[in-house]
């Protein structure tokens, strides 16, 4: 079985601040690997997805991650947050073969502050 | 192009009765999924349809949960004699490939129960 662990149920920054939200994995089985992100009154939407090749995957509004398969981990960053950034988010994976359902954590919630 | 809708975005029931749950997936999306997001967690997995085949209920909390995809599109959730403990979000999401783990899956707005 697959778990995720995201250790901060909460990150307040200020704007333009650097943020990192981390995840965590466990998994005996290779997995592929994704951040959702959850805007207020809106469904999931990905955000980005390490499935295979460079360890860094980046997002088309600034976001990055990098699997680290030593560490387990696969942390979201942006070098400059915005407003717009305030959001649940979501670190999830998924089985190369077999159960194709997603494993979540249970969430960050950035709020940027001005 | 369209997304996944869900329908009702909310719903109130008196415990013990049955609710049912609506998902349009993305047109020509194979498979389709559903999730149970309590509050303050992250969504945990129901069922997974690939078209009109249920091929993994695992997640389905009890037998009072029920779903399916006759026409391998639209799909229901059913959840008979509602609890308290079933008020959650129900999130769908479908995607366009039958096979392989790395296809994305697109969420719907999802469905708040609420059971009192």
């Amino acid at each position: 079985a697959q778990s995720v662990t995201q250790l901060d149920s909460q990150v307040p920054v200020f704007e333009e601040a650097p943020v990192e939200l981390r995840c965590n994995y466990s998994s005996s089985v290779s997995v592929y690997l994704f951040w959702y992100v959850q805007y207020p009154n809106q469904g999931l939407q990905l955000l980005l997805k390490y499935l295979s090749g460079s360890t860094l995957v980046e997002s088309i509004n600034g976001f990055e991650a990098e699997f680290n398969k030593s560490q387990t981990s696969f942390h979201l960053r942006k070098p400059s947050v915005h407003i717009s950034d305030t959001a649940e988010y979501f670190c999830a994976v998924r089985k190369y073969t077999g159960r194709r359902a997603l494993t979540f954590g249970s969430g960050t919630r950035l709020q940027v502050q001005p | 192009g369209a997304g996944v809708s869900q329908s009702p975005r909310y719903k109130v029931a008196k415990r013990g009765q049955d609710v049912a749950l609506r998902c349009d997936p993305i047109s020509g999306h194979v498979s389709l999924f559903w999730y149970q997001q309590a509050l303050g967690q992250g969504p945990e997995f129901l069922t997974y349809f690939q078209n009109e085949a249920q091929l993994d209920k695992s997640g389905l909390p009890s037998d009072r949960f029920f779903a399916e995809r006759p026409e391998g599109s639209v799909s229901t959730l059913k959840i008979q004699r509602t609890q308290q403990e079933d008020s959650a979000v129900y999130l769908c999401a479908s995607s366009p490939l039958a096979g392989g783990g790395a296809d994305t899956q697109y969420f719907g707005p999802g469905t708040r129960l609420t059971v009192l």
